[in-house]
This record gives C-alpha cells, structure tokens and sequence, in this order.
C-alpha cells in the first residue's frame, strides 16, 4: 500500500515562498499523477494542481501565477512551492496520488501551514 | 470551470436509515468514453478525504457495499443503504472531467 507523507515548514511569512515536500513510500512515483490539495480551517476542499512522474504540471488558474509543482523520481518525491503567500494561504496541505481518471485515491496525512508574520 | 453544488450542508439520520447525498454540477460531467467523472470522497472527523465511489458509480478498495454511487450529466447522488455510526464526518463530490478539479462544499453526516 503506497503511503504518502509531507513535511515542510508550519509557520511561513506573509509574502515568502511555502514550500512543501511528498514522500511517496510502498509504491513507485513512476506512471501516476501526483497533486496538492488544500483546506483552510473548517472550510472545504481546493484542488491546486498536478504533475505527471514525467515532469508535466497542470495548474489551478486561481494559484497559477504563485505556484509550482515539480517532481524527482530518483527520491520518489515531489514538491509544492507556493510563493507571495498571504493568511489566505493558511490551510492544511495533502499531497494525493492521482488516478489517470482524475481520482485521488491515496492521500497524505496533511501539514498544517499557517501564515503569520 | 464547474461548479459543484452539494444542495445540504448537513444531514441528520438515524443509525440503520438509509441516507442520500445530493451533487449537481454546473455543466455535464459525462465524457466521450461514456464515463461520468464524478467521485465521492468522504473526510471523517480528524482525518485525510478517502476515495469512495469514482467515476460516478465504482465503489473504491475497501468500501463497504452499503455505499452507491449514481448519476449522470449534471446530477449525482451517493446513498447509504443504512447508516452507520462510523459513516459520520463530511462527504465531498469532485469534479475531474476538466481542470481545474472541483469539489462541492460538502454535506456533514451526523448521527441523531
């Protein structure tokens, strides 16, 4: 059963870069998608965006100017770099394996990012 | 970009009852290949969303058959046959005919 973690810093600037790392265990990287979904406290679900093991992303057009998605198969990890971050970025971070039809049937346990000055 | 709209914002039932959960979509999520890119996942208390049904109507690993999923076009529905004490906590519908992939706002199941 593939297991996903991330890890990354909780407590981020307004206006530096959140940076998240994936590590994808019991399972390779290879010949999946891989995204980033978030939740602000008590809120709902936002999908930011996925890449393919190969290298290629797809963005939410909402995040798309601030983010960047990028991926190293030699790791079996991939990462999220969210920058300009404001408190609207607060919000708990999963990274997902994503399924060739869109499903997202293995999800981290989620980070909490917080930002504050 | 679609937009997902879960009707109820919570739901009360009695363990044993049956139970429905309703999603509508703002344009159709039926494909070419004849599949509806529509799953549901459901986010109990304290933890990470799960996979329960995709592509409208296939139960994920693991789910108990108790949980259907149907629909096609623009209006889904997940049931429960009877509900159980540990079905509580917020079920989503997704969206991934198209990007960006949305969810509804979710429908919080509670037990009477």
């Amino acid at each position: 059963q593939v297991q996903l973690q991330e890890s990354g810093p909780g407590l981020v600037k307004p206006s530096e870069t959140l940076s998240l790392t994936c590590s994808v265990s019991g399972g390779s990287i290879t010949y999946y998608w891989w995204s980033w979904v978030r939740q602000p406290p008590g809120k709902g679900l936002e999908w930011i965006g996925y890449i393919y093991y190969s290298g290629s992303t797809n963005y939410n057009p909402s995040l798309r100017s601030r983010v960047t998605i990028a991926v190293d198969t030699s790791k079996n990890q991939f990462y999220l770099k969210l920058n300009s971050v404001t408190a609207a970025d607060t919000a708990v971070y999963y990274c997902v394996r994503t399924l060739p039809n869109g499903s997202s049937d293995n999800w981290g346990q989620g980070t909490l990012v917080t930002v504050s000055s | 970009e679609s937009v997902m709209t879960q009707s109820a914002l919570s739901l009360p039932v009695t363990p044993g009852e049956p139970a429905s959960i309703s999603c509508s979509s703002s344009q159709s999520l039926l494909h070419s290949d004849g599949y509806n890119y529509l799953d549901w996942y459901l986010q109990k208390p304290g933890q990470s969303p799960q996979l329960l049904i995709y592509l409208s109507s296939n139960r994920a690993s693991g789910v108990p058959d108790r949980f259907s999923g149907s629909g096609s076009g623009t209006d889904f529905t997940l049931k429960i046959s009877r509900v159980e004490a540990d079905d509580v906590g917020v079920y989503y519908c997704m969206q991934t005919l198209q990007t960006p992939y949305t969810f509804g706002q979710g429908t919080k199941l509670e037990i009477k």
